[in-house]
């Protein structure tokens, strides 16, 4: 179970949006609707931004959307803020009762 | 609130064995899956084991199969990962989460704990 491809690095400046890809394959991202998205600061645990590719947990601001196409998926960061800096990670079922992360994209805010 | 908290980490030399904990509260615990997730210093996260609501599914990454063991005590609120025949490449941070979906697994994860550090060295 291969992990998933994302970009090591994406910026923006506040206000604009950015969107960061998750390239799997047809065993996992592209055969299941288990994509999630994690946020992770520096020096603390991941949290829940999106889960089953585009649904948003309460408390999570609608700037954050999620997508997916064939074998990709995306998390869009709307509206850029200081605050959004983090590294993201994506995750998805990856069948056999496996789950598999990507390698992690640092957001930066210009 | 809902909370979960790590315990148990610390330094092991390779080939010994080490068992972690996950304190619970704030939620019915008995009815979600639970998982461990792992980071090693400066990398990513890897998925490492989850466990059914009820305990009777344990699934597990290849990199731990045969070594690690995942359960759960529904009537402490705990959850468990016994880890042996360490290997260096087992030092991280290790990470307890809650499933976000009632009952089946459903593949994320929506309440994290802070986190356990394992050092396996000798």
């Amino acid at each position: 179970h291969s992990a998933l491809t994302q970009p090591p690095s994406a910026s923006g400046s506040p206000g604009q949006s950015v969107t960061i890809s998750c390239t799997g394959s047809s065993s996992d991202v592209g055969r299941y609707n288990y994509v999630s998205w994690y946020q992770q600061h520096p020096g603390k645990a991941p949290t829940l931004m999106i889960f089953e590719v585009s649904k948003r947990p309460s408390g999570v601001p609608d700037r954050f959307s999620g997508s997916k196409s064939g074998n990709t998926a995306s998390l869009t960061v709307s509206g850029l803020r200081a605050e959004d800096e983090a590294d993201y990670y994506c995750s998805s079922y990856a069948g056999g009762n496996n789950q598999v992360f990507g390698g992690g994209t640092k957001l930066t805010v210009l | 609130q809902v909370q979960l908290v790590e315990s148990g980490g610390g330094v092991v030399q390779p080939g010994r064995s080490l068992r972690l904990s996950c304190a619970a509260s704030g939620f019915t615990f008995s009815s979600y899956g639970m998982h461990w997730v792992r980071q090693a210093p400066g990398k990513g996260l890897e998925w490492v084991a989850v466990i059914s609501y009820d305990g009777s599914k344990k699934y597990y990454a290849d990199s731990v199969k045969g070594r690690f063991t995942i359960s759960r005590d529904n009537s402490k609120n705990t959850l468990y990962l016994q880890m042996s025949s360490l290997r260096a490449e087992d030092t991280a941070v290790f990470y307890c989460a809650k499933d976000h979906a009632v009952g089946p697994i459903g593949y994320a994860m929506d309440v994290w704990g802070q986190g356990t550090t394992v050092t396996v060295s000798s």
